[in-house]
């Protein structure tokens, strides 16, 4: 049990285009879901604490209306990067809460 | 604000050798203290949790100690084998309130390869 997927895995988009990615908890229901992000050699960095019903919490130095969190049902939260640039280029991991965390595969966002 | 650090930051060893990865943490007031295994552009896979009132944990070839009082963690792989290489992150977990304390800081990783 506690299976986290993503979707997509892998996105390539276009400068100034706007990507969302999908994070499911596939057998149990999470009201707390966490982004992070995760640059080429570097640790995750958490982005924003998602809770299902309310809006999200972020953290410091994360821009809201850049990263849009919505956590619409007890089993999905989505983080949009809207007008994406080359530099939001990252891995993004999602997790769910059910005790501890369990973390999805990754998406990996390339922005050209 | 919590920190945590890896040392060392990459590790290549030879098959069978015993290894020990170290964790350190600012904060001592933590929850509990887990290593992950991450391998190369895929998710995070929960190795061993340990809670603040414990001192180690065990899964097969794998110990992981805690010593919450000097902000101290190691991970010990025994007779390690290729399969094993794979970055291994430490986090851990905040004291507080749901929110706060749900939240998982990272370290920065050690990046382990297993030669034949």
């Amino acid at each position: 049990g506690a299976v986290v997927s993503q979707h997509p895995s892998r996105v390539i988009c276009k400068s100034g285009t706007s990507v969302k990615i999908e994070c499911r908890s596939l057998d149990f229901q999470a009201t707390t879901m966490f982004w992070y992000r995760q640059f080429p050699k570097q640790s995750l960095m958490l982005m924003a604490t998602s809770n299902e019903g309310s809006k999200a919490t972020y953290e410091q130095g994360v821009e809201k209306d850049k990263f849009l969190i919505n956590h619409a049902s007890l089993t999905l939260s989505t983080l949009t990067v809207t007008s994406a640039h080359p530099e939001d280029s990252s891995f993004y991991i999602c997790s769910a809460l059910r005790g501890e965390q369990f973390f999805g595969p990754g998406t990996r966002l390339t922005v050209l | 604000k919590q920190e945590v650090t890896q040392i060392p930051a990459a590790l290549s060893v030879p098959e069978g050798e015993n290894l020990v990865l170290n964790c350190s943490f600012t904060d001592s007031a933590i929850y509990n203290l887990q290593w992950f295994r991450q391998d190369p552009g895929k998710g995070l896979t929960s190795l061993l949790l340990i809670q603040s009132s414990q001192r180690e944990q065990t899964s097969g070839r794998l110990n992981a100690s805690l010593d919450k009082s000097s902000g101290r963690s190691t991970l010990y792989i025994a007779a390690s084998q290729p399969g094993d290489s794979a970055t291994y992150l430490c986090a851990v977990r905040a004291l507080g309130l749901t929110g706060g304390g749900n939240k998982l800081t990272f370290g920065t990783g050690t990046q382990l390869k297993v030669e034949l």
